[in-house]
């Protein structure tokens, strides 16, 4: 696509169901970052993915999330059993990082906005 | 641990004023640099970017940025802000570990500007 697409725009559950958002990079990107920007506050790292290299995990604040990335395209963040403080908006970017690579400006989905309830 | 710190969160500044927005970084190898901008209620955007060669970097909206390596530093700048400027602003870091790069961004500086 044209740009990095993230489904759904918006999404309300009940605390203690899981969730999960899902993010389309742009083709060709090899890199993909997941960040939350909650109410007020920065962007927050969460998990980055470069190629077939192992995830950097090191930004998840719980055992709750995790996220996969199939096929070096789509990537999908799950939450499970989701608590009020979860609500924030969810950010995925790509970029065409890698080796040696100097063009390695992140492009930003517009975000899917959990409220949990 | 590579690390971006942004020093204010919130700036308010009245229109026709100048404004320095910093951003300082750690990071011991090759760094690329980047300010993104974030308007109310829309996503983030490239505002402007070094990769390499001059230090002065510009955006089209009359914001510039430099690139001070002895400084780890590369404060945004603008002679005179709009209201239209009024958003916040994220800068971030690229650099390489194990020779792939990874994005770090800071925690953010709110502009306001004021009428």
């Amino acid at each position: 696509g044209a740009g990095v697409s993230q489904s759904p725009s918006n999404k309300v559950t009940e605390k203690g169901k899981d969730v999960e958002l899902r993010c389309d990079p742009i083709s060709g990107h090899t890199a993909l970052y997941w960040y939350r920007q909650s109410l007020g506050q920065g962007l927050e790292f969460l998990i980055y993915f470069q190629g077939n290299s192992a995830p950097d995990k090191s930004g998840l604040p719980s055992d709750r999330f995790s996220a996969e990335r199939t096929g070096g395209s789509v990537s999908t963040l799950t939450i499970q059993r989701t608590q009020q403080e979860d609500s924030a908006v969810y950010l995925c970017a790509s970029s065409r990082a890698g080796t040696g690579r100097k063009n390695t400006e992140a492009f930003f989905g517009q975000g899917t906005r959990l409220t949990v309830v | 641990a590579q690390s971006v710190t942004q020093l204010d969160s919130q700036v308010p500044v009245f229109e026709e004023a100048p404004v320095e927005l910093r951003c300082n970084y750690s990071s011991s190898v090759s760094v690329y640099l980047f300010w993104y901008v974030q308007y109310p209620n829309q996503g983030l955007q490239l505002l402007l970017k070094y990769l390499s060669g001059s230090t002065l970097v510009e955006s089209i909206n009359g914001f510039e940025a430099e690139f001070n390596k002895s400084q780890t530093s590369f404060h945004l700048r603008k002679p005179s802000v709009h209201i239209s400027d009024t958003a916040e602003y994220f800068c971030a870091v690229s650099s390489t570990t194990s020779g792939t790069y990874k994005y770090i961004f800071g925690t953010g500086t709110r502009l306001k500007v004021l009428a």
